[in-house]
């Protein structure tokens, strides 16, 4: 599975768009884009993923590039609820999930 | 949506002895489950996956005497960590997958163990 890399930490001001880049630039073409989030002690929750197109649900938009070298999550309206670290993940046909580091976003009030 | 679930979700054993966690998928058929283990201001590590009616695989490192993993039916896996340790003391989550790389993997509550 590709290797992710994502800055160790981020802030962001309460309503305000929170922009979470990701680097996976030796993503292969048959590798899905996953994005979670862990609140402290708690297990991840699944937030969006993807392909090749962007994506977006209820909860945040996944922009991926063209080249599918990097993406960002975005949270259009951060409330202090999404405090968390934000996971994000290349999966393979190997099934199995291999988390980085992660960031850490905190949205200041 | 699909809810993974995890029990107990905190559980403390004295040293030697072990201890059974289980992940069950509540409203889907999971052909895959994985465990992970996250030790404080830590990432998940993945430990081992485990298929529905075949040995798990297991991550290198993760020492598969120890820890028994079980899949007997397509809605639990079982997590047995054998004669425990303090140093096993630590998070311990599971997920469940349908299997196809495009599908959603959820993740439980997580356990916490701690052995006195």
């Amino acid at each position: 599975d590709a290797k992710t890399t994502q800055p160790t930490s981020m802030d962001c001001a309460e309503g305000r768009a929170a922009n979470l880049p990701c680097n996976h630039s030796t993503i292969s073409g048959n590798e899905y884009v996953y994005w979670y989030r862990q609140i402290h002690s708690q297990g991840p929750q699944y937030i969006i993923h993807g392909l090749k197109n962007n994506e977006t649900n209820e909860m945040a938009s996944l922009i991926i590039t063209e080249d599918r070298k990097s993406s960002t999550l975005i949270l259009p309206h951060a409330t202090l609820r999404d405090t968390a670290v934000y996971y994000c993940i290349a999966r393979g046909t190997g099934n199995q999930f291999y988390f980085g580091t992660g960031t850490s976003l905190t949205v200041i009030p | 949506g699909a809810v993974v679930s995890q029990h107990p979700s905190r559980v403390i054993c004295k040293s030697g002895t072990s201890v059974k966690i289980e992940c069950r998928s509540l409203d889907f058929q999971a052909t895959t489950m994985f465990w992970y283990r996250q030790f404080p201001k830590q990432s998940l590590m993945l430990m081992a996956t485990s298929n529905e009616g075949s040995k798990a695989t297991y991550e290198q490192g993760v020492e598969k005497d120890k820890f028994l993993i079980n899949h007997a039916s397509l809605t639990l896996s079982t997590l047995t960590v054998t004669s425990a340790h303090p140093e096993d003391s630590s998070f311990y989550i599971c997920s469940a997958s349908l299997g196809a790389s495009g599908n959603t993997i959820y993740f439980g509550e997580g356990s916490w163990l701690t052995v006195v």
